[in-house]
């Protein structure tokens, strides 16, 4: 049972350049979030998805797009990376966003640093 | 929006002691649950504890247990008999329930130390 999994874990990046961080969950959830964690700072929502083509944003989404093309993966873009961005990224997922009938569940994190 | 506090950025305990680590949370709602999550120096997010805010009966999950004032909006997480492998950082979580999914409240945390 793989859960939440997060690639990459590490990534390093120039300012301006784009990537993709991936997340995928084999348990047929259906709310998934991702979150930024900083020093001092605790996690913060970036964006979150209550099912599949239906994306939203959380406290702190610019600089970053989202989309739910299934139910199993959200993958957040970074189109044009800024030293702010540098953050450990988490991405998480439940049955809903809305009960206790679950927890929520994390990867592993991504380490993001950009130079 | 809702807050949470906590307001301990570091505690330090020797092994076998009692620790607190205190949170308190804003919001208008009536209706919401609390988390406690620790995070290792692996990263990994663990759910330690959790409470709904309609139940007066405080979270016990073997040595956690939490300390619920609703009125105080008040969330104090108590670990008992402390072990080293509770060194972690310790984060107080917040979840509305009614108005729409969105995602969970963290406070700052809280690094906990235990000492051999």
């Amino acid at each position: 049972n793989a859960g939440v999994t997060q690639t990459p874990k590490f990534q390093v990046l120039k300012t301006g350049q784009s990537m993709t961080l991936q997340c995928a969950q084999d348990m047929n959830h259906e709310y998934m979030s991702w979150y930024r964690q900083d020093p001092g700072m605790g996690l913060r929502l970036i964006h979150y998805s209550v099912g599949a083509g239906i994306t939203d944003q959380g406290e702190v989404p610019n600089g970053y797009n989202v989309s739910r093309s299934t139910t199993e993966d959200f993958p957040l873009r970074l189109l044009s990376a800024a030293p702010s961005q540098t953050s450990v990224y988490f991405c998480a997922s439940s049955y809903s966003g809305t009960t206790m009938n679950t927890e929520a569940f994390f990867g592993q994190g991504t380490r993001l640093t950009v130079v | 929006a809702q807050t949470v506090t906590q307001s301990q950025p570091e505690m330090s305990v020797q092994e076998a002691e009692t620790v607190t680590l205190s949170c308190t949370y804003d919001t208008s709602e009536s209706n919401y649950y609390l988390f406690w999550y620790k995070q290792p120096p692996s990263r990994q997010m663990i759910l330690v504890i959790r409470q709904e805010a309609y139940k007066q009966q405080n979270a016990t999950e073997n040595r956690f247990s939490v300390n619920f004032q609703k009125a105080a909006k008040s969330f104090s997480l108590k670990i008992s008999d402390s072990q080293l492998g509770d060194t972690a950082m310790y984060f107080c979580a917040f979840m509305n329930t009614g108005g729409g999914a969105d995602g969970l409240t963290f406070g700052k945390g809280t690094h906990l130390i235990i000492q051999p």
